[in-house]
């Protein structure tokens, strides 16, 4: 079966940066994108990767390596309105989106 | 301005009724999608549409149809068939369905069935 692991939840301070992991097995691999969705909102694209190694896109880089069905986004400089869900997606075989569960990640001040 | 819009936001309806969802676009994209999300769940592909008169289903068709018979519109029934329809229902677009799939995102629609 396809499957997308990204976890639940994560903490961090306003400020700080954090990395959120995303492993994933599907069936074919043609790109995987990261959105970012707020509370009740649609889901936004921030970024896409279908070549190993890091893109980066002011705050937010993202990071791919296929041989190992890995990805990580990384977001510096930590802003409260950074607190979101952010969505690994993956475009299989059949040029479908594979999603994750979405991580929750919560700013403290 | 381009983009997808979603009607309504809100929605409530009885068990037992069908419901239609609306999805306009301005884009010009060719291929629609909705999705359903559930809270602690990742998007879950109900159908989806590459072409005018045309659509697939997706992972959880059943209890829902589509309709696409103009570029710009994918509506959604949430028929009385679909056994746990309170969800939040999205809709996206995207320019082709093939490699670099980006999809835009409508505002959703939240649906409640009392």
């Amino acid at each position: 079966g396809q499957n997308i692991d990204q976890p639940t939840e994560m903490t961090a301070t306003e400020g700080a940066i954090v990395q959120i992991n995303c492993t994933y097995q599907t069936s074919g691999f043609n790109g995987l994108f990261w959105y970012q969705q707020h509370a009740g909102e649609a889901p936004t694209f921030l970024s896409y990767n279908v070549l190993d190694g890091l893109e980066e896109k002011g705050r937010f880089s993202s990071f791919l390596s296929r041989s190992k069905g890995y990805s990580y986004l990384l977001l510096k400089e930590l802003q409260m309105k950074d607190s979101a869900s952010y969505l690994c997606a993956v475009l299989d075989s059949n040029y479908q989106l594979i999603w994750g569960a979405g991580t929750k990640l919560i700013i403290k001040p | 301005d381009g983009g997808i819009t979603q009607s309504p936001k809100y929605l409530f309806r009885k068990e037992g009724q069908n419901v239609t969802l609306s999805c306009e676009q301005n884009l010009n994209h060719d291929a629609m999608y909705w999705y359903r999300q559930d809270p602690g769940q990742g998007l879950r592909l109900i159908y989806y549409s590459q072409i005018v008169n045309d659509f697939q289903k997706g992972d959880i068709a059943e209890g829902y149809s589509v309709s696409r018979e103009k570029k710009e519109s994918f509506p959604l029934t949430v028929t009385s068939a679909q056994k746990n329809p309170t969800a939040f229902y999205l809709c996206a677009s995207s320019a082709f369905s093939g490699s670099y799939n980006e999809q835009f995102f409508g505002p959703g629609t939240r649906l409640t069935v009392l």
